[in-house]
């Protein structure tokens, strides 16, 4: 049973059209994060929730925002996606913060820009 | 800052052999955590083995352990007895307590592991 899910899979969007990608959680789980994914390449984290706080890499640009409504839902939105935005999105939820937690993942969003 | 270093971009085995993925990190931090993800195509990202930096007992799950050389910087994992299900992008990965109570979770840039029948 699927305990961290995306939606959707694959998302298109055209060039400076906000998009908004969606996270949900079965697990209840107090944190919840955001990595960006470009091909070949590490998952980079963007941000995290530590239940309603809200911690934002410093290097993730003003073009990316979250949201948290409650505990199962965490959205990523994008204002004005570029082309360099195009990439798969990750979803990750852990029990508690502490470095022992491990992160649970979702499928990931594949974000394509037209 | 925290780096994590995976020098080998694509390894191949045979199936039913051993094989050994490298990671170093660099960190100036004595407590922390390390981790190996494993990605197949197109499915979730999922954990395969972690360990303790205090712990000098290298971590062992069934066919999956590491070799965790602390003060080298060294994290490999050796996968036993090779599976076609294996196939996959590892991932390893360090991650800390920040200040604050926040925190980090560094990716190195993955290895593709290919499973010859």
């Amino acid at each position: 049973d699927a305990m961290v899910i995306q939606n959707p899979r694959y998302q298109v969007t055209q060039f400076g059209k906000p998009v908004t990608l969606s996270c949900s959680q079965t697990l209840n789980h107090n944190v919840m994060y955001w990595y960006q994914q470009k091909s070949s390449q590490a998952p980079k984290l963007l941000f995290h929730y530590y239940d309603k706080d809200f911690n934002n890499e410093a290097d993730t640009p003003d073009n990316f925002q979250s949201r948290r409504p409650n505990t199962s839902f965490c959205f990523l939105d994008i204002r004005s996606p570029g082309l360099g935005d195009a990439a798969m999105y990750l979803c990750a939820t852990s029990r508690d913060r502490g470095f022992n937690q491990p992160q649970h993942f979702g499928d990931g969003t594949r974000l394509s820009i037209l | 800052a925290q780096t994590v270093t995976q020098s080998q971009p694509e390894m191949s085995v045979q199936e039913a052999e051993t094989v050994t993925l490298s990671c170093t990190y660099d960190t100036s931090e004595s407590d922390y955590y390390l981790f190996w993800y494993k990605q197949p195509p197109s499915r979730q990202m999922i954990l395969v083995i972690r360990q303790e930096a205090y712990k000098q007992q290298n971590a062992t799950e069934n066919r999956f352990s590491v070799n965790f050389q602390k003060a080298a910087k060294s994290f490999s994992l050796k996968i036993s007895d090779s599976q076609l299900g294996d196939a996959a992008m590892y991932f390893c990965a360090y991650r800390a307590l920040m200040k604050g109570g926040s925190e980090k979770l560094v990716f190195g840039k993955g290895t593709k592991l290919t499973v010859n029948p």
